[in-house]
């Protein structure tokens, strides 16, 4: 079982507000992602990591940002908050590829945040 | 971004009977599939795996089957229970380095 924690579950605020999302995973996992998800569609990728002090964007354009300090801390974090905003979002970990291999290996998720920006 | 899509949406089967959830990936590229299985208010869960040098591999009560000819993977739950009721997700991957791309999920739901 993956241990991969997200921090609030849940959170309602006001538009304009800033927030961060946490992350923490206890694998060692070097590589980190933030997923969003609306109800009962597919997952879009908005920042990855692959280490610390490394952070990319994703397909899905978004107006937040992360950071890495830590190889087991991943957090993202809205400015100011808008409606839009409002979506779940899903952290992911994923350990080493298997040596001299190009393969990779399977996300592991949190059970997210439900992020509603009223 | 690539497209995996799944060819339904919903499916319903009785307890005790067998699922077949599909799933179409567009890019040839791709070498390593997952699927996962998301329950409400949870986040998605690893269920299997497959590198695109197999074309199945099995479970504990699931298998997965890679045709990479047609480019299409499938997951089979045998003797389905309610604690199957979730949606089910397939993802692709180019290998290390690449991105996982995920398709619109399938809901499947156990009838007692």
């Amino acid at each position: 079982e993956a241990d991969i924690y997200q921090t609030p579950r849940y959170l309602v605020i006001g538009t304009g507000k800033k927030i961060t999302l946490e992350c923490s995973q206890t694998m060692g996992h070097d590589k980190m992602y933030w997923y969003q998800q609306d109800p009962g569609m597919e997952l879009h990728l908005i920042h990855y990591s692959y280490g610390v002090n490394s952070t990319e964007k994703g397909d899905l354009s978004s107006e937040s940002t992360v950071s890495r300090i830590r190889t087991e801390h991943f957090p993202l974090t809205l400015e100011s908050a808008r409606p839009s905003h409002t979506s779940q979002y899903l952290c992911a970990s994923s350990g080493p590829g298997q040596a001299q291999s190009s393969y990779n290996s399977p996300l592991h998720f949190g059970n997210g945040t439900r992020l509603t920006v009223t | 971004g690539e497209s995996v899509g799944l060819h339904l949406p919903t499916l319903s089967v009785q307890e005790g009977d067998n699922s077949i959830i599909n799933c179409a990936y567009s890019n040839s590229a791709s070498d390593y599939f997952i699927w996962y299985k998301q329950e409400s208010g949870k986040g998605p869960q690893f269920i299997i795996d497959i590198r695109s040098n197999m074309d199945k591999r099995q479970g504990q009560r699931v298998t997965v089957l890679l045709n990479k000819t047609v480019k299409h993977l499938s997951l089979q739950i045998a003797a389905t229970q309610p604690g199957d009721s979730a949606v089910y997700f397939c993802a692709e991957n180019m290998g290390e380095g690449h991105q996982f791309y995920f398709g619109t999920g399938t809901s499947l739901t156990v009838i007692p």
